[in-house]
């Protein structure tokens, strides 16, 4: 149960693309299509942007996409917008009925 | 809505036990997976436990694997931890997390607002 590798801290100007990538192995992210992103702003609980690795819940804006290549899988934020300014974590599914989540990376809007 | 009310947290000594509960409504309890996610101060989150919908199927992370005993009651509509010989290190706000399948997947798409453990002497 090895927690899932994200790059600390990502950054971009309002407007831009920013994508955060998230790093598994051929044991949870490489093996499974059961990967979701989180945006997480202090002092609040977790939301869900995508599961699935590339769906997005009803009232997530379009903005916000995810994909998968081999065991990397990432999360694009497209216009950004001061408010897409949080913390965000990837999930993957490990097998097992077991769930393994990244480290976190803090999203910074210039 | 969907809504799921946590409780219980508290400031604990070390090598005690505490019992978490969620209250779920707005939605049928029964049909889904829930989990209990942790968030130690200042730093990320980890999944810590899963159950299934009859909970007859439960997993653990490795950390409390043996101390912590998750568990529903579907007629109540309630999740529960049970955490005994509480560490230091299981201090964090303990999130009750609904998947969107019948089994632990990861599909947490709604979270309770957490309660914190303190474990302390």
């Amino acid at each position: 149960q090895s927690a899932l590798t994200q790059s600390p801290s990502a950054s971009g100007s309002p407007g831009q693309s920013v994508t955060i990538s998230c790093t598994g192995t051929s044991n949870d992210v490489g093996r499974y299509n059961y990967v979701s992103w989180y945006q997480q702003h202090p002092g609040k609980a977790p939301k869900l942007m995508i599961y699935e690795v590339t769906q997005r819940p009803s009232g997530v804006p379009d903005r916000f996409s995810g994909s998968k290549s081999g065991n990397t899988a990432s999360l694009t934020v497209s216009g950004l917008q001061a408010e897409d300014e949080a913390n965000y974590y990837c999930s993957s599914y490990a097998g097992s009925n077991n769930v393994v989540f990244g480290g976190g990376t803090k999203l910074t809007v210039l | 809505e969907v809504q799921l009310l946590d409780s219980g947290g508290g400031l604990v000594q070390p090598g005690e036990s505490l019992r978490l509960s969620c209250a779920a409504s707005g939605f049928t309890f029964s049909s889904y997976a829930m989990n209990w996610v942790r968030q130690a101060p200042g730093k990320g989150l980890e999944w810590v436990s899963g159950i299934n919908t009859s909970g007859g199927g439960t997993n653990y992370a490795d950390s409390v694997k043996g101390r912590f005993t998750i568990s529903r009651d579907n007629s109540k509509d309630t999740l529960y931890l049970h955490m005994n010989s509480l560490r230091a290190d299981d201090t964090a706000i303990y999130y009750c997390v609904k998947d969107q399948r019948t089994s632990s997947r990861g599909n947490f798409d709604y979270w309770g607002q957490g309660t914190l453990v303190t474990v302390s002497s």
